[in-house]
């Protein structure tokens, strides 16, 4: 069964810094999706980012970006030049290629942006 | 607008009573799925549907219950709710399942059983 796993409960960052969030798994297999998926204090669970496997190139979007690093089965997520609204818990969460569209989602780490 | 509707949002109630949590998608997505929240653990998958009359369990399916007679309705059944089902649960849709089609996600029902 995949697993994910991210390792720091809680962060903080100052706003209009940069802040990196880890996140790693374990699969055996080759085609999968990874996804980071944002829940502000409303609890409504946002789509960020998602990557394809099988894509070599790190996906972006605006001030979202992730490392992808297969082979060490990483998949971080840094967000630059952060606003207070990016507060939230944010969940890194693995699907298997081909599968019932199961999220297998990490437990979460809770971000907070200081002004 | 297109969105995935939950309702109740909020819900007290007492052991062994029957309760259903509604959900309900008008983007004529084929793919719908049940996730419960709870604190230090993540979302866990509860029970997901490829489509009319397909339904099969997910992770944590025990004390549930699912129906998918209409594409659009997938209702959420407990039919003897305990204390430990307490928690925040999400419905989600997707237009299919197999690729990576954005999941959507309602906007939530909290639980709690006393």
């Amino acid at each position: 069964a995949q697993t994910v796993t991210q390792s720091q409960p809680e962060m903080s960052v100052q706003e209009a810094e940069t802040v990196t969030l880890s996140c790693t798994y374990d699969t055996s297999e080759n085609n999968y999706y990874l996804f980071w998926y944002k829940q502000p204090p409303s609890r409504q669970m946002i789509l960020v980012i998602r990557q394809e496997a099988y894509k070599q190139q790190n996906a972006t979007e605006n001030r979202f970006s992730v490392n992808f690093q297969k082979a060490a089965k990483s998949f971080s997520l840094k967000i630059s030049d952060s606003q207070l609204g990016d507060t939230a818990m944010y969940f890194c969460a693995f699907m298997s290629g081909g599968s019932n569209y199961k999220l297998t989602f990490g437990k979460g780490t809770l971000l907070t942006v200081n002004p | 607008e297109a969105q995935v509707t939950q309702n109740p949002r909020y819900l007290i109630t007492v052991t062994g009573k029957k309760l259903t949590v509604t959900c309900s998608q008008n983007m004529n997505h084929e793919y719908m799925s049940w996730y419960r929240q709870d604190p230090g653990l993540g979302l866990r998958q509860i029970y997901y549907s490829m489509n009319v009359e397909v339904t099969d369990k997910g992770d944590v399916p025990e004390g549930y219950k699912v129906s998918r007679k209409e594409k659009r309705n997938f209702p959420l059944i407990l039919e003897s709710p305990s204390p430990n089902q307490t928690s925040l649960y999400f419905c989600a849709s997707s237009l299919r399942s197999g690729d990576n089609s954005p999941l959507h996600f309602g906007n939530g029902t909290r639980l709690t059983v006393t």
